[in-house]
């Protein structure tokens, strides 16, 4: 079954340190890769994709992640995190077979604190 | 942009009660997606469509149904609201690009009493 599995449902962390969110996914085909992230009483909005291509995909407010398909991860990263980044983070992937559905981890809630 | 719109932000209805939850979108997208999202078990899809009068059961769409009888609205009807269905609803649409990419509402909040 397709799953993604967010190890961290919750990451504390201090403003201006750098953080990682971890996100593995199950798959021994082609993927599509997402993060979203949601603020407080809000929808998702995407943070960045990996269709094809350059392994490192960068997104908007300074994130970044790499796709690993050895070992079928897609971690996100910020070398310095605001407490303007404090939001749930979603990853999600989707199969290039099909309809297309986004099968989303149970997301991690990164807490910034001054 | 992409504007998906949901009517309600936030709704408090009693148990038994009919409950409708619109969504439009503005981007002629083909694909339209209601999930429900509670604290720890992430986004869990309730319905899909991929084209006007067409629906797909999701993952959980027991106690839930669905019209879209015009391609930019997507409507959740909750039949006899339970208080178990107290959660945050959203809504989302993509394109038929085939990559899956998603572009969501604000969502709906709702408590069932």
């Amino acid at each position: 079954a397709q799953s993604v599995t967010q190890l961290d449902s919750q990451v504390p962390v201090f403003e201006e340190a750098p953080v990682e969110l971890r996100c593995n996914y199950s798959s021994s085909v082609s993927v599509y890769l997402f993060w979203y992230v949601q603020y407080p009483n809000q929808g998702l909005q995407l943070l960045l994709k990996y269709l094809s291509g350059s392994t490192l995909v960068k997104g908007i407010n300074g994130f970044e992640a790499e796709f690993n398909k050895s070992q079928t991860s897609f971690h996100l990263r910020k070398p310095s995190v605001h407490i303007s980044d404090t939001a749930e983070y979603f990853c999600a992937v989707s199969y290039p077979t099909g309809f297309q559905k986004l099968v989303f981890g149970t997301g991690t809630r990164l807490l910034v604190s001054p | 942009d992409v504007k998906v719109t949901q009517s309600s932000r936030y709704l408090v209805k009693r148990t038994g009660e009919k409950v409708f939850l619109e969504c439009v979108q503005d981007m002629d997208h083909e694909n339209m997606f209601w999930y429900r999202q509670d604290p720890g078990l992430g986004l869990r899809l309730i319905y899909f469509s991929y084209d006007v009068k067409m629906k797909e059961k999701g993952d959980i769409p027991e106690g839930y149904s669905v019209s879209r009888e015009k391609k930019e609205r997507f409507s959740l009807i909750l039949e006899s609201a339970s208080t178990n269905q107290t959660s945050m609803y959203l809504c989302a649409s993509s394109p038929g690009d085939q990559t899956g990419e998603l572009f969501f509402g604000e969502g709906s909040r709702l408590t069932v009493l």
